[in-house]
């Protein structure tokens, strides 16, 4: 596709459960990010995805999050026993070569998560 | 620590020209990013500053000073379809992405 796609747009859960989001990159980007957008608030880093070396995770909040990267492209974030401040806007950004090269980052339309 | 800075919000007048700045303390520095996002949009990439002084894309137009940790967005012939958050965001040594919390720019008529 043109741009970075990201499903679901909107997603409503309880307390507890899981919920996995999905990334579709642009198609050659080699590098993937992961961030999350509270109400009112900046993005704030969740993990990187370079080609083939080990993610950088240091983003992460806790040990529910996690998150993966299929064949170097799609990308799923995994977000385990929900809770209400996991409420936020999460958005994927794909970029050509990664972050030593200080490319620009395209984003996707971002899931609007809310946990009740 | 990093640390990234913005006005929380700007008013101004279409027309007019508003410059809404940026300073930053961070581990290093490879590059500052501005981005501007629309309310319940993503972010779209709007410049990109690397060495020192000003980068003119027609209305808008981004300056940098490294020695002084300080950047600014310049937007003129201000239109309503500018009112949006801008989002200032640098790279240091880790080469991540760090995002201010963005300025709310309402443009009234």
């Amino acid at each position: 596709g043109a741009g970075v796609s990201q499903s679901p747009s909107n997603k409503v859960t309880e307390k507890g459960k899981d919920v996995e989001l999905r990334c579709d990159p642009i198609s050659g980007h080699t590098a993937l990010y992961w961030y999350r957008q509270s109400l009112g608030q900046g993005l704030e880093f969740l993990i990187y995805f370079q080609g083939n070396s080990a993610p950088d995770k240091s983003g992460l909040p806790s040990d529910r999050f996690s998150a993966e990267r299929t064949g170097g492209s799609v990308s799923t974030l995994t977000i385990q026993r929900t809770q209400q401040e996991d409420s936020a806007v999460y958005l994927c950004a794909s970029s050509l070569v990664g972050v030593q090269s200080t490319d620009t980052q395209y984003f996707g339309p971002g899931t609007r998560l809310t946990v009740l | 620590g990093q640390n990234i800075d913005q006005p929380t919000e700007m008013t101004a007048t279409e027309g007019a020209i508003v410059q809404i700045n940026c300073t930053y303390q961070t581990s290093g520095f490879n590059g500052l990013f501005w981005y501007q996002q629309h309310a319940g949009e993503a972010p779209t990439f709007l410049s990109y500053n690397v060495l020192d002084g000003l980068e003119e894309k027609g209305r808008f137009s981004s300056f940098l000073s490294r020695s002084k940790g300080y950047s600014y967005l310049l937007l003129k012939e201000l239109q309503m379809k500018d009112s949006a958050s801008y989002l200032c965001a640098v790279t240091g040594n880790t080469g991540k992405l760090i995002f201010g919390q963005g300025t709310t720019l309402q443009v009234k008529p």
